[in-house]
């Protein structure tokens, strides 16, 4: 079975500098990997997805995260946080497709200083 | 740009009453979905459903649940007899051919 772990619930950063949210995976078949956030009182919105393409993945609001398998790692960057990226951020994995269940990790609570 | 809607926002119930949970999946969606969220823990699969019927399920999805598309708009979840540990968020999510579940906002179900 494919599991998740995020390192570190709760992440704080200044405006303005590098946010970086760690993901390992566990999976016995090629990953689909997939980062969500959660604004408070919304949804899961997607942020970007690894779909066994390129390694490097580009999301929305100016996120990226890398997938490298030799790590089981798929960590979130941003070069330069902003007041409104303050949020859940959720790393979760599926295989096969990524219309299988997903699960996902226990999420990182990401703290932006002005 | 088009989303999963849930309905209601939050449902308060007696242990042991039933409770329906309602979802509006992406119009030209195929796959749906149910997670839940118990405060404070992972978001965990629930179950999947695909061509009127069920494709995947977990441990959690039990007799005491089940799923419905009653029509041609509506993904329904139902609890038959609730326990204080069904107290959760509940997230509805669907996909089209793509590999990428959307969600909703979740309805907040306490049992009391």
């Amino acid at each position: 079975a494919q599991s998740v772990t995020q390192l570190g619930s709760h992440v704080s950063v200044s405006e303005g500098a590098l946010v970086l949210l760690r993901c390992n995976y566990s999976s016995s078949v090629p990953p689909y990997l997939f980062w969500y956030v959660q604004y408070p009182n919304q949804g899961l919105q997607l942020l970007l997805k690894y779909t066994s393409a390129a390694t490097l993945v580009k999301g929305i609001n100016g996120f990226e995260a890398e997938f490298k398998k030799s790590e089981t790692s798929f960590h979130l960057t941003k070069p330069s946080a902003h007041m409104s990226d303050a949020a859940e951020y959720f790393c979760a994995v599926s295989v096969g497709t990524g219309r299988r269940a997903l699960t996902f990790g226990s999420g990182t609570r990401l703290q932006v200083q002005p | 740009e088009p989303e999963v809607t849930q309905t209601p926002s939050h449902q308060v119930t007696q242990m042991g009453q039933e409770v329906i949970l309602r979802c509006v999946p992406i119009s030209n969606h195929l796959y749906f979905y149910w997670y839940r969220q118990i405060l404070g823990q992972k978001v965990e699969f629930l179950v999947s459903f695909y061509n009127n019927e069920i494709s995947e399920k977990s441990e959690i999805f039990d007799d005491q649940f089940s799923v419905e598309r009653p029509d041609g708009s509506n993904f329904t979840l139902k609890i038959r007899s609730t326990k204080l540990e069904d107290s959760a968020m509940y997230f509805c999510a669907s996909s089209d051919t793509t590999d990428t579940q959307y969600f909703g906002p979740g309805t907040r179900l306490t049992v009391l």
